[in-house]
């Protein structure tokens, strides 16, 4: 049962327009939330988060946004930059303590010139 | 000066061999993890240890094995190596945290023939 869901497996998005990916979540208990960003052969890096106290966290051309009530969350990317071409994992913590991440699928970003 | 290395990054053998992978973080934290990443894409905690302690072990075969000599080292042996275990194995290490955020290694890609 995935309690962390990104329904778009792909997503392809030209250089200096506005990147949307979009992530569901069906557990009323998270909290808090990351993305993480990740590049083939390399491991997951931290990109932004957000807690749920809030409903936007913006940093430099990342923002995220989230809607409780709909119990979804997206980063925006903008503009997008050739750079941005990765894999984006939305996650959230699984129960605190040491019972790390519960990632969504994952969606691929890619920005064409 | 990597903050968290594991070894080998790629690794291609036989069914029914016994292979090991290796991690180390410098990061100073308490909490090192073990995740699998399978053909689907998803990112699965199998692991976790809390200073040396084991704390979630999810439903993973038995012929895993991780062991934590110490704080800022988790290796994970695999016995008797099936098909099915060929994905990409990452090691990650946090404080615990109401964050939860996580630091990766870069993956080791298992391969089995």
């Amino acid at each position: 049962d995935q309690q962390v869901k990104q329904n778009s497996p792909s997503l392809s998005v030209q250089e200096g327009r506005i990147s949307i990916l979009n992530c569901d979540y069906t557990n009323s208990m998270f909290d808090y939330f990351l993305w993480y960003k990740k590049y083939p052969a390399e491991g997951p890096t931290f990109l932004i988060s957000i807690s749920s106290i809030k409903d936007k966290n913006e940093d430099g051309r990342f923002t995220v946004f989230l809607n409780k009530s709909a119990k979804h969350l997206s980063l925006h990317i903008v503009p997008s930059q050739p750079g941005d071409s990765a894999v984006y994992f939305c996650a959230a913590p699984s129960g605190g303590g040491a019972d790390g991440l519960t990632f969504g699928k994952g969606t691929h970003l890619i920005i064409q010139p | 000066d990597t903050a968290v290395s594991q070894t080998p990054k790629y690794l291609v053998t036989q069914m029914g061999n016994d292979k090991s992978i290796k991690c180390e973080q410098n990061l100073g934290h308490d909490t090192m993890y073990w995740y699998k990443q399978d053909s689907k894409k998803f990112l699965k905690i199998m692991f976790s240890y809390n200073n040396k302690e084991l704390i979630i072990n999810e439903t993973v075969p038995n012929r895993f094995s991780p062991k934590s000599p110490d704080k800022a080292h988790l290796n994970l042996h695999i016995n008797s190596l099936e098909l099915g275990d060929s994905a990409v194995y990452f090691c990650a290490s946090s404080q615990v945290s109401y964050t939860g955020e996580l630091f990766f290694g870069e993956g080791s890609r298992l391969t089995v023939l």
